[in-house]
């Protein structure tokens, strides 16, 4: 079974350009986590897809930031315009609804650069 | 922010148990205790959870005090793919909560 899958491994940009990253869940999670660590901090939450519809968004650092969940399958996060400490590693993660505890199932992280 | 205080680093030589603890004091009852772990290039990746009784999967075990108020996690033949950040997290046991990580501990094993 495929994991959680995350599209590009890297980005670099440059400041006030956009860029979107993609995540694919496991099949079958409806739950679907976005988290991000900028540099020298903590994992921090972004925001919480159930199916297609957003659950929490409390995370979401400001109006930059906009994710969607297409059809309940996959993610994409696009940040416009990018600043320079939007800089760091975008986790996805993905776990079924309903589940007696709480295994979230993350994908590798896209690193962004922005310069 | 995170309801959990853990030592920032930690050795351990390899093949033996790494014993890794975790202090929850203001933990409430309907909460859980987590580990999840992120070795480097990955992913956080889910190891064991408990609410107040010891528990032991294929990865670890998870010791919790009878106050609940702190944990240790047991690896028991640490290996060196094991050097990761372990991160004790606390939170109510819905499967859809999001985890609020902390600093964690930085596990070392040594050859």
């Amino acid at each position: 079974e495929a994991g959680v899958t995350q599209f590009p491994s890297h980005s670099v940009i440059e400041k006030g350009q956009t860029v979107t990253l993609r995540c694919d869940p496991i099949s079958g999670h409806d739950n679907l986590y976005w988290y991000r660590r900028v540099m020298g901090k903590e994992i921090k939450f972004l925001l919480h897809f159930v199916k297609e519809s957003k659950q929490d968004e409390s995370g979401m650092p400001n109006n930059r930031f906009l994710a969607e969940r297409t059809g309940g399958t996959y993610s994409t996060l696009k940040v416009q315009p990018a600043e320079l400490e939007d800089s760091g590693v975008y986790f996805c993660a993905s776990s079924p609804y309903g589940t007696a505890y709480n295994e979230q199932f993350f994908g590798p992280g896209t690193r962004l650069t922005v310069l | 922010d995170a309801k959990t205080t853990q030592p920032p680093s930690m050795d351990c030589a390899e093949g033996r148990a790494a014993n890794l603890p975790c202090n929850h004091s203001t933990i409430s009852g309907n909460e859980y205790v987590y580990w999840y772990r992120q070795i480097h290039s990955q992913g956080p990746q889910y190891i064991i959870h408990g609410l107040k009784n010891n528990e032991t999967n294929e990865m670890a075990s998870l010791i919790i005090t009878e106050d609940r108020k702190s944990s240790t996690l047991i690896l028991p033949h640490a290996t060196l793919r094991d050097t990761a950040v372990y991160y004790c997290i606390v939170e109510s046991n819905f499967g859809n909560e999001k985890l609020t990580f902390g600093t964690g501990t930085r596990l070392t094993i040594i050859p």
